[in-house]
């Protein structure tokens, strides 16, 4: 079974933020925290990764609290192609995928 | 860097017979491999996890008869479908790991761009 719970799906506009929570309850003290973009018919692609706290790079942010029981990934100023399927993910061995969050933008 | 590529990307065949396919990582060694299966409009479903020089370790539910899986060096990891049928038509995706990770991280996961079976 998955161990992280996503929205199934969210709609936003280009130009805004959006922003994607997963809720990760029992992370383990050794679980890192890994975001996956998949569009159709191609393989997961890596966005960003963390443990704890803040970290960005060039295509997002991902924010985690203390607790980490759950996860923010922020995309920032979104374009149409950026509507694919979001895959929060923890653990540092497999992986086992979630069903995802399928974000929509429009123009 | 860190490429993982797969062959073919598409295949058609005839129910009954068997399809080989191909996953590769260019420019690293790993010593594991895993492999997906992706139905339209679902998440990836690990089938299996494919060690280099050892048997694979399947998941619940799959059969490995039916799923052959070879990883013969540290560069190549092979799945056949065997007496493939129209059900096992499915986006097969492989990720692997680079030989030099410590762990503590899922990053050094890269992920092949999949191979799309079609069972007529």
């Amino acid at each position: 079974l998955a161990k992280t719970t996503q929205p199934i799906s969210m709609d936003s506009y280009e130009g805004q933020e959006v922003n994607i929570t997963c809720s990760h309850n029992n992370i383990a003290t050794n679980d890192y925290i890994t975001w996956y973009q998949q569009f159709p018919s191609q393989g997961p692609r890596f966005i960003i990764q963390g443990y704890k706290t803040k970290v960005t790079n060039e295509v997002a942010s991902l924010f985690i609290p203390a607790d980490r029981k759950s996860s923010t990934l922020s995309l920032p100023r979104v374009s149409l192609s950026d509507t694919a399927v979001y895959y929060c993910l923890q653990g540092d061995d497999k992986i086992i995928f979630g069903k995802g969050t399928r974000l929509h933008i429009l123009p | 860097g860190a490429v993982v590529s797969q062959h073919p990307s598409w295949v058609i065949c005839k129910s009954g017979t068997s399809v080989k396919i191909e996953c590769r990582s260019l420019d690293f060694q790993a010593t594991t491999m895993f492999w997906y299966r992706q139905f339209p409009k679902q998440s990836l479903m690990l089938m299996a996890t494919s060690n280099e020089g050892s048997k694979a370790t399947y998941e619940q539910g799959v059969e490995k008869d039916k799923f052959l899986i070879n990883h013969a060096s540290l560069t190549l990891s092979t799945l056949t479908v065997t007496s493939a049928h129209p059900e096992d038509s499915s986006f097969y995706i492989c990720s692997a790991r680079d030989r030099r990770s410590r762990g503590g991280g899922v990053n050094e996961q890269f992920f092949g761009p999949g191979t799309r079976l079609t069972v007529l």
